[in-house]
């Protein structure tokens, strides 16, 4: 059965702190591993990676995919309080998109 | 910028009663989804659409229903609610591209407690 697996299911850091959520999956017929922030509202899309190896990076964000090991990790540098939210990973595969149970990142001032 | 309207943010309900949960979208896009959002469990699919008139099941379509017969629009029915589909409910819409090739977009979410 497909299923994406997060680690840690939370984290608290403290300002300035580097931080790496690990995204790992078993999906049949792998098509993209997306990551999306959640705060109060909705999750807001972060990446899209199809590509092994290839980093996206986006202000102190930043995400790579190795799909031989079928995981990823988002990094952020420099956390800042604004960062406390909920971190999602997702993976889309032949039939479905599954949604990992989250992260829960709060950073204190 | 993509909108995802969600027509209520929080509802109550009592068991038994029809439920209808309603999310329109103004990018016309011909993928929308609806989820379900429990702590611990992060986002499951309940139903999707490819298209108007079409509608495919997710992971957990028991208990519900949907309806898409305008492009924009995308209702999920809950036909007799039962206090364990007290949840976040979360609609999103794509573009198409295979099952979802392209980043999907999310309405702000329904808290439905049902009594």
């Amino acid at each position: 059965e497909d299923k994406v697996v997060q680690s840690p299911l939370s984290l608290v850091v403290h300002e300035g702190d580097t931080v790496t959520l690990n995204c790992s999956y078993e999906v049949t017929n792998f098509r993209s591993l997306l990551w999306y922030k959640q705060e109060k509202k909705a999750p807001t899309f972060l990446f899209m990676l199809t590509s092994s190896g290839i980093e996206k990076k986006s202000g102190r964000l930043s995400s790579i995919l190795d799909k031989k090991e079928l995981f990823s990790i988002l990094n952020i540098t420099a956390t800042q309080t604004g960062d406390s939210a909920v971190y999602l990973c997702a993976v889309e595969g032949a039939d479905d998109m599954r949604f990992g149970a989250g992260t829960r990142l709060t950073v204190k001032p | 910028d993509v909108k995802v309207t969600q027509s209520s943010r929080y509802l109550v309900k009592r068991t038994g009663e029809k439920v209808f949960l309603e999310c329109v979208q103004d990018m016309d896009h011909e993928n929308m989804f609806w989820y379900r959002q429990d702590p611990g469990l992060g986002l499951r699919l309940i139903y999707f659409s490819y298209d108007v008139k079409m509608k495919e099941k997710g992971d957990i379509p028991e208990g519900y229903s949907v309806s898409r017969e305008k492009k924009e629009r995308f209702s999920l029915i809950l036909e007799s609610a039962s206090t364990n589909q007290t949840s976040m409910y979360l609609c999103a819409s794509s573009t198409p591209g295979g099952f979802s090739n392209q980043p999907q977009h999310f309405g702000d979410g329904t808290r439905l407690s049902i009594l």
